[in-house]
């Protein structure tokens, strides 16, 4: 299995609703990555997870809750976004943060925050 | 100056012909260089690796790496319609933060 599984694929939501994405790999990788991409931007590092620690946090508001319940599963809690939040957001993945290799994205999640 | 920089204007190539883009990159320290594919409104797809001076080819994609002058490239051969997309560089560096930095994007247009 060489894929990075992203559900849901699209999401709506209101400002006051809460919603989880979800971000499933069995690659082994212990490097676990949220991404954000605005539409002809590339993508922004949100947070690292390592061994299923948050190793880094790009200074991402508290709306956007990351959590990592196993070496498998990577989640984003979200929870009273802006309009301004709408975009892609991507989960990565790769053998560990002190590796050389690329990085394996999944097909990403289009969220539009209504 | 940004980590990793591409000269983001839309490339435009007809079909069949060579398409050729350009990274440069500021940190020395730099170790491993990526081109992804991303088509529009999908996520970015890995399509080349490079660790190693010179060059390293798959298909028709060659990728080109100089650590001296700091640049990466990548040709495209023979480019067909489906190669329309834009192409991110990416590098990392295993003696910095380790993250992968990306450039901007190249958009690629291959008229039939």
């Amino acid at each position: 299995d060489t894929e990075v599984t992203q559900t849901p694929k699209h999401l709506v939501m209101g400002m006051t609703n809460k919603k989880s994405l979800k971000c499933e790999q069995h690659m082994g990788h212990r490097a676990m990555y949220w991404y954000k991409q605005k539409a002809k931007k590339p993508p922004e590092l949100m947070f690292v997870y390592s061994y299923e620690k948050l190793s880094i946090n790009e200074s991402v508001p508290s709306r956007f809750s990351p959590e990592c319940p196993n070496s498998s599963l990577l989640n984003l809690h979200l929870h009273a976004l802006q309009p301004e939040d709408s975009a892609l957001y991507l989960c990565a993945s790769s053998q560990a943060v002190e590796g050389r290799d690329g990085y394996t994205f999944g097909s990403g999640t289009r969220l539009t925050v209504v | 100056q940004k980590e990793v920089e591409q000269n983001s204007g839309p490339l435009s190539v007809p079909e069949g012909a060579i398409a050729s883009l350009n990274c440069t990159y500021s940190d020395r320290g730099s170790q491993s260089f990526f081109w992804y594919r991303q088509y529009s409104g999908k996520s970015p797809e890995l399509i080349m690796s490079i660790y190693s001076n010179g060059d390293k080819e798959d298909g028709r994609f060659t990728a080109q790496l100089n650590k001296a002058s700091q640049y990466v490239s990548l040709l495209i051969r023979d480019s067909q319609p489906s190669d329309s997309a834009t192409y991110l560089c990416a590098g990392r560096n295993l003696y910095g933060n380790n993250r992968l930095a990306f450039g901007k994007g190249n958009q690629v247009v291959v008229i039939p």
